[in-house]
């Protein structure tokens, strides 16, 4: 049973605009949540973390918010830029193993 | 540096055979691991090594063996190719704040 879900496949988004990225977890153990970005025929590129004691990282235009009382994690950017287009993975870690979402393909529209 | 390496890129096999897929880095990682990814399934941990010597089990290890005899390489071997393990490989060194590093990816058909 999949632990980490990303439920909306695509999103698309005009340049400028805010594109915010959901993530929904089931594991209450998970203590540490991260997003990757990834381009076809490419490894997936780290972006951003956050620990679960705390509720909001930031690191340029990428946000990272975590409600853990809805087992949510929620990734922002602003202003979204034609080169973020790519397939975004939520990821959370549960002692030494780490489980992905599906991705949500991220399309930014000049 | 290279960062985080595979090899091969590409590869095909016929149902039965075995082969090992090599992954190195030299970002002096402690810890490394392999994934599949599928299509609709994201990635999928495959087995992980938390440091010279050590394996571990990860979500999908049937099929598959590891072996970190040296920190900086990371096998992995399929030691009788199914049709159901044709997938992209993706394998990662662990950073010191959870964050990995993957390689570029390998791909393997089995027919």
């Amino acid at each position: 049973d999949q632990q980490v879900k990303q439920n909306s496949p695509s999103l698309s988004v005009q340049e400028g605009r805010i594109s915010i990225l959901n993530c929904d977890y089931t594991n209450s153990m998970f203590d540490y949540f991260l997003w990757y970005k990834k381009y076809p025929a490419e490894g997936p590129t780290f972006l951003i973390s956050i620990s679960s004691i705390k509720d909001k990282n930031e690191d340029g235009r990428f946000t990272v918010f975590l409600n853990k009382s809805a087992k949510h994690l929620s990734l922002h950017i602003v202003p979204s830029q034609p080169g973020d287009s790519a397939v975004y993975f939520c990821a959370a870690k549960d002692g030494g193993q780490f489980y992905f979402g599906t991705g949500t393909s991220l399309t930014v529209i000049p | 540096n290279a960062g985080v390496t595979q090899t091969p890129k590409f590869r095909v096999l016929k149902t039965g055979q075995s082969m090992t897929l090599l992954c190195a880095q030299d970002m002096n990682h402690e810890y490394m691991y392999w994934y599949r990814q599928d299509p609709g399934m994201g990635l999928r941990l495959i087995h992980y090594s938390v440091g010279e010597g050590t394996t571990a089990k990860g979500e999908v290890p049937d099929g598959y063996n590891v072996s970190r005899l040296k920190k900086q390489n990371f096998l992995l071997g399929l030691e009788s190719a199914a049709p159901s393990q044709t997938s992209v490989y993706f394998c990662a060194g662990g950073g010191p704040y959870n964050e990995q590093f993957f390689g570029p990816g390998t791909r393997l058909t089995v027919l």
